[in-house]
Protein backbone atom coordinates (compact mmCIF):
# COMPACT_ATOMS: atom_id res chain seq x y z
CA UNK A 1 0.00 0.00 0.00
CA UNK A 2 0.96 3.40 -0.42
CA UNK A 3 3.32 4.77 2.40
CA UNK A 4 3.43 8.51 3.80
CA UNK A 5 6.32 9.56 6.08
CA UNK A 6 6.72 12.31 8.50
CA UNK A 7 10.27 13.36 9.76
CA UNK A 8 10.79 14.34 12.31
CA UNK A 9 8.71 11.88 14.97
CA UNK A 10 9.09 14.28 17.66
CA UNK A 11 10.59 17.64 18.02
CA UNK A 12 11.38 19.95 21.28
CA UNK A 13 11.93 23.51 20.75
CA UNK A 14 12.23 26.97 22.09
CA UNK A 15 9.83 29.64 22.12
CA UNK A 16 10.04 32.23 19.16
CA UNK A 17 12.27 29.63 16.94
CA UNK A 18 11.02 27.88 13.29
CA UNK A 19 10.44 24.47 13.18
CA UNK A 20 10.30 22.48 9.54
CA UNK A 21 8.14 19.34 8.89
CA UNK A 22 8.85 17.26 6.08
CA UNK A 23 5.65 14.53 4.77
CA UNK A 24 7.30 12.34 1.71
CA UNK A 25 4.91 9.80 -0.20
CA UNK A 26 7.64 7.39 -0.58
CA UNK A 27 5.91 5.26 -3.22
CA UNK A 28 3.58 6.94 -5.31
CA UNK A 29 3.18 10.64 -6.79
CA UNK A 30 0.99 12.95 -4.44
CA UNK A 31 -0.08 16.10 -5.87
CA UNK A 32 -2.39 17.49 -3.04
CA UNK A 33 -1.30 16.42 0.35
CA UNK A 34 -3.33 17.92 3.35
CA UNK A 35 -2.20 19.25 6.97
CA UNK A 36 -3.78 18.34 10.06
CA UNK A 37 -3.48 19.35 13.52
CA UNK A 38 -4.88 17.07 16.41
CA UNK A 39 -5.35 17.96 19.89
CA UNK A 40 -5.36 15.48 22.71
CA UNK A 41 -8.10 13.23 23.00
CA UNK A 42 -10.11 15.71 19.94
CA UNK A 43 -10.25 14.87 16.33
CA UNK A 44 -8.31 16.15 13.08
CA UNK A 45 -8.43 19.98 12.13
CA UNK A 46 -7.72 20.34 8.51
CA UNK A 47 -5.02 23.34 8.50
CA UNK A 48 -4.80 23.86 5.04
CA UNK A 49 -4.34 21.89 0.93
CA UNK A 50 -1.25 21.73 -0.32
CA UNK A 51 -0.95 20.99 -4.06
CA UNK A 52 2.60 20.76 -5.95
CA UNK A 53 3.54 23.27 -8.34
CA UNK A 54 1.03 26.10 -6.67
CA UNK A 55 -0.12 28.07 -3.29
CA UNK A 56 -1.27 26.43 -0.62
CA UNK A 57 -5.05 26.71 0.05
CA UNK A 58 -5.48 27.55 4.24
CA UNK A 59 -8.63 26.69 6.28
CA UNK A 60 -10.02 29.62 7.54
CA UNK A 61 -8.25 30.58 10.62
CA UNK A 62 -5.46 29.20 10.30
CA UNK A 63 -2.77 32.16 9.67
CA UNK A 64 -0.45 31.27 5.92
CA UNK A 65 2.01 33.24 7.66
CA UNK A 66 2.49 31.38 10.91
CA UNK A 67 2.41 27.88 8.95
CA UNK A 68 3.79 28.02 5.22
CA UNK A 69 3.65 25.01 2.88
CA UNK A 70 5.90 24.38 0.61
CA UNK A 71 4.90 21.57 -1.79
CA UNK A 72 7.98 21.60 -3.91
CA UNK A 73 7.51 18.28 -5.80
CA UNK A 74 5.39 15.44 -6.30
CA UNK A 75 6.45 13.98 -3.13
CA UNK A 76 7.49 16.17 -0.42
CA UNK A 77 5.62 18.95 1.16
CA UNK A 78 6.96 20.42 3.83
CA UNK A 79 4.91 22.30 6.71
CA UNK A 80 7.11 25.56 8.51
CA UNK A 81 5.91 26.34 12.08
CA UNK A 82 7.36 29.91 12.31
CA UNK A 83 8.32 31.97 15.54
CA UNK A 84 6.82 29.04 17.46
CA UNK A 85 4.12 29.58 20.80
CA UNK A 86 3.65 27.27 23.46
CA UNK A 87 0.22 27.40 22.19
CA UNK A 88 1.44 25.72 19.03
CA UNK A 89 2.50 22.22 20.53
CA UNK A 90 0.15 19.73 18.94
CA UNK A 91 0.11 16.73 16.72
CA UNK A 92 0.59 17.45 13.17
CA UNK A 93 -0.57 15.21 10.18
CA UNK A 94 -0.53 14.92 6.87
CA UNK A 95 -1.88 13.15 4.46
CA UNK A 96 -1.41 12.44 0.89
CA UNK A 97 -3.65 10.81 -1.86
CA UNK A 98 -2.51 8.73 -4.90
CA UNK A 99 -4.44 9.57 -7.83
CA UNK A 100 -3.41 6.80 -9.90
CA UNK A 101 -4.88 4.14 -7.04
CA UNK A 102 -7.65 2.00 -7.08
CA UNK A 103 -9.57 4.58 -4.81
CA UNK A 104 -8.98 8.43 -5.64
CA UNK A 105 -10.92 9.08 -2.22
CA UNK A 106 -8.35 7.36 -0.08
CA UNK A 107 -5.98 9.31 2.21
CA UNK A 108 -2.89 7.97 3.31
CA UNK A 109 -1.58 9.16 6.38
CA UNK A 110 1.83 9.98 7.93
CA UNK A 111 2.82 9.00 11.51
CA UNK A 112 2.68 12.18 12.68
CA UNK A 113 5.02 14.96 14.63
CA UNK A 114 5.02 15.42 17.84
CA UNK A 115 5.99 19.18 18.39
CA UNK A 116 6.33 20.66 21.61
CA UNK A 117 7.42 24.56 22.23
CA UNK A 118 8.91 25.14 25.31
CA UNK B 1 -14.52 22.12 9.40
CA UNK B 2 -16.03 19.26 11.55
CA UNK B 3 -19.40 18.28 10.77
CA UNK B 4 -19.66 14.75 11.34
CA UNK B 5 -21.04 13.52 14.82
CA UNK B 6 -19.83 10.18 16.40
CA UNK B 7 -21.81 8.55 19.03
CA UNK B 8 -20.97 7.03 21.64
CA UNK B 9 -17.64 9.26 22.31
CA UNK B 10 -16.03 6.15 24.39
CA UNK B 11 -16.62 2.87 24.86
CA UNK B 12 -14.78 0.01 27.03
CA UNK B 13 -15.99 -3.64 26.03
CA UNK B 14 -14.62 -6.72 26.85
CA UNK B 15 -12.17 -9.09 24.43
CA UNK B 16 -14.92 -11.20 21.46
CA UNK B 17 -17.88 -8.83 22.53
CA UNK B 18 -18.64 -6.73 19.07
CA UNK B 19 -18.54 -3.08 18.88
CA UNK B 20 -20.85 -0.92 17.43
CA UNK B 21 -19.91 2.82 16.40
CA UNK B 22 -22.40 5.14 14.88
CA UNK B 23 -21.89 8.57 12.66
CA UNK B 24 -23.90 11.32 11.57
CA UNK B 25 -23.19 13.86 9.30
CA UNK B 26 -24.96 16.61 7.34
CA UNK B 27 -24.92 17.31 4.05
CA UNK B 28 -24.94 15.35 0.97
CA UNK B 29 -22.16 13.31 0.35
CA UNK B 30 -19.96 11.13 -2.15
CA UNK B 31 -18.63 8.57 -0.06
CA UNK B 32 -17.75 7.93 3.81
CA UNK B 33 -14.42 6.36 5.28
CA UNK B 34 -13.50 5.23 8.37
CA UNK B 35 -10.03 5.16 9.88
CA UNK B 36 -8.27 4.34 12.95
CA UNK B 37 -6.16 5.55 15.14
CA UNK B 38 -3.59 4.28 17.81
CA UNK B 39 -2.96 6.69 20.52
CA UNK B 40 -0.27 8.93 19.30
CA UNK B 41 0.11 7.67 15.97
CA UNK B 42 -1.18 8.43 12.47
CA UNK B 43 -4.89 7.35 10.66
CA UNK B 44 -4.97 4.23 9.01
CA UNK B 45 -7.69 4.13 5.96
CA UNK B 46 -10.05 1.09 6.99
CA UNK B 47 -12.72 1.13 4.64
CA UNK B 48 -14.53 3.41 2.39
CA UNK B 49 -18.75 2.90 1.45
CA UNK B 50 -19.82 4.96 -1.72
CA UNK B 51 -23.12 6.64 -1.19
CA UNK B 52 -24.40 4.21 -3.45
CA UNK B 53 -23.81 1.56 -1.33
CA UNK B 54 -25.68 0.69 1.73
CA UNK B 55 -23.37 -2.25 4.03
CA UNK B 56 -19.86 -3.26 3.09
CA UNK B 57 -17.94 -5.71 4.97
CA UNK B 58 -14.01 -5.88 5.09
CA UNK B 59 -12.54 -8.86 7.64
CA UNK B 60 -14.21 -8.33 10.93
CA UNK B 61 -15.72 -4.97 9.84
CA UNK B 62 -19.16 -4.11 9.15
CA UNK B 63 -19.79 -0.64 7.55
CA UNK B 64 -23.71 0.35 6.77
CA UNK B 65 -24.84 3.59 5.40
CA UNK B 66 -28.18 4.96 5.39
CA UNK B 67 -28.52 8.21 3.30
CA UNK B 68 -31.85 9.32 3.76
CA UNK B 69 -30.68 9.45 8.17
CA UNK B 70 -27.50 10.70 6.97
CA UNK B 71 -25.74 8.00 9.44
CA UNK B 72 -23.15 5.14 9.11
CA UNK B 73 -22.33 2.75 11.65
CA UNK B 74 -19.01 0.87 12.21
CA UNK B 75 -19.39 -2.75 13.56
CA UNK B 76 -16.58 -4.58 14.69
CA UNK B 77 -17.01 -8.49 15.84
CA UNK B 78 -15.44 -10.58 17.82
CA UNK B 79 -12.82 -7.47 19.58
CA UNK B 80 -9.46 -8.04 20.17
CA UNK B 81 -6.91 -5.88 22.60
CA UNK B 82 -5.18 -5.02 19.52
CA UNK B 83 -8.66 -3.16 18.37
CA UNK B 84 -8.37 -0.68 21.09
CA UNK B 85 -7.83 2.36 19.53
CA UNK B 86 -9.67 5.59 18.16
CA UNK B 87 -11.70 5.46 15.52
CA UNK B 88 -13.35 8.64 12.97
CA UNK B 89 -15.54 8.77 10.18
CA UNK B 90 -14.75 11.48 7.12
CA UNK B 91 -17.00 12.04 4.31
CA UNK B 92 -15.92 13.45 0.89
CA UNK B 93 -18.95 15.30 -1.35
CA UNK B 94 -18.46 16.13 -5.23
CA UNK B 95 -15.19 16.97 -6.76
CA UNK B 96 -14.23 18.49 -3.15
CA UNK B 97 -10.56 16.82 -2.03
CA UNK B 98 -11.59 17.31 1.30
CA UNK B 99 -12.38 14.90 4.30
CA UNK B 100 -15.00 16.21 6.73
CA UNK B 101 -14.32 14.37 9.79
CA UNK B 102 -16.49 13.44 12.44
CA UNK B 103 -15.02 13.74 16.38
CA UNK B 104 -14.53 10.38 17.11
CA UNK B 105 -14.83 6.95 19.18
CA UNK B 106 -12.32 5.77 21.76
CA UNK B 107 -12.43 2.43 21.70
CA UNK B 108 -11.11 -0.08 24.66
CA UNK B 109 -10.98 -3.37 24.21
CA UNK B 110 -10.42 -5.28 27.90
CA UNK B 111 -8.40 -8.45 28.00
Amino acid sequence: GAVVSQHPSRVICKSGTSVKIECRSLDFQATTMFWYRQFPKQSLMLMATSNEGSKATYEQGVEKDKFLINHASLTLSTLTVTSAHPEDSSFYICSARDLSGTSIYEQYFGPGTRLTVT
Amino acid sequence: SQQGEEDPQALSIQEGENATMNCSYKTSINNLQWYRQNSGRGLVHLILIRSNEREKHSGRLRVTLDTSKKSSSLLITASRAADTASYFCATAAGNNRKLIWGLGTSLAVNP
